[in-house]
């Protein structure tokens, strides 16, 4: 089962930064969070991973709170191609569960113009 | 990198018949590969986990006899669903990791989507 809540929708204005929050309060010390996103039917993709620390990449940052129990995706400046929803997922780290993903609702994260 | 392909990318078949969906690591070989199902506007939901040489491990719910997953190498793993019927209809997704460690990502392929008459 997911062990992650998000906010069912959100808007942001283009070209403004788009800050998608993430509860997983139930996180265990060795599961890392990642988040995916998915544009209307296509395969989700890869976005950000991390454990602790603070992740930054080409397309998004990742905030994780010191007790782990929340993070926060960060686009810096959305456009309306990132339009899409959004999966923060907690994966499963238990040996012999082969890093499963059970995916939440996601947030559906609406740019405009 | 890191390319998941998918084979239909859309199918439509009668009911009664059987349908397989292939799934490939184009530029990686996948130890550990997995199935998902998405219905309209609902998330996606974890079917089975594959890996190479070895049965499939199936989500609580998921009828294995249904739903026949065969991983005969570390680039290719195929899905079928026997004796579809109507209810069958959805968008299957598959998705291949590297390694089945914690810090692997898995790529996911661009999606089947089935409709059963």
């Amino acid at each position: 089962d997911a062990k992650t809540t998000q906010p069912t929708s959100m808007d942001c204005a283009e070209g403004r930064a788009a800050n998608l929050p993430c509860n997983h309060s139930t996180i265990s010390g060795n599961e890392y969070v990642y988040w995916y996103r998915q544009i209307h039917s296509q395969g989700p993709q890869y976005i950000i991973h991390g454990l602790k620390n603070n992740e930054t990449n080409e397309m998004a940052s990742l905030i994780i709170t010191e007790d782990r129990k929340s993070s926060t995706l960060i686009l810096p400046h959305a456009t309306l191609r990132d339009t899409a929803v959004y999966y923060c997922i907690v994966r499963v780290a238990e040996i012999n569960n082969f890093n499963k993903f059970y995916f939440g609702s996601g947030t559906k994260l609406n740019v405009k113009p | 990198g890191a390319v998941v392909s998918q084979h239909p990318s859309w199918v439509i078949c009668k009911s009664g018949t059987s349908v397989k969906i292939e799934c490939r690591s184009l530029d990686f070989q996948a130890t550990t590969m997995f199935w998902y199902r998405q219905f309209p506007k609902q998330s996606l939901m974890l079917m089975a986990t594959s890996n190479e040489g070895s049965k499939a491990t199936y989500e609580q719910g998921v009828e294995k006899d249904k739903f026949l997953i065969n991983h005969a190498s570390l680039t290719l793993s195929t899905l079928t669903v026997t004796s579809a019927h109507p209810e069958d209809s959805s968008f299957y997704i598959c998705s291949a990791s590297l390694l089945a460690v914690a810090t692997d990502t898995q790529y996911f392929g661009p999606g089947t989507r089935l409709t059963v008459l």
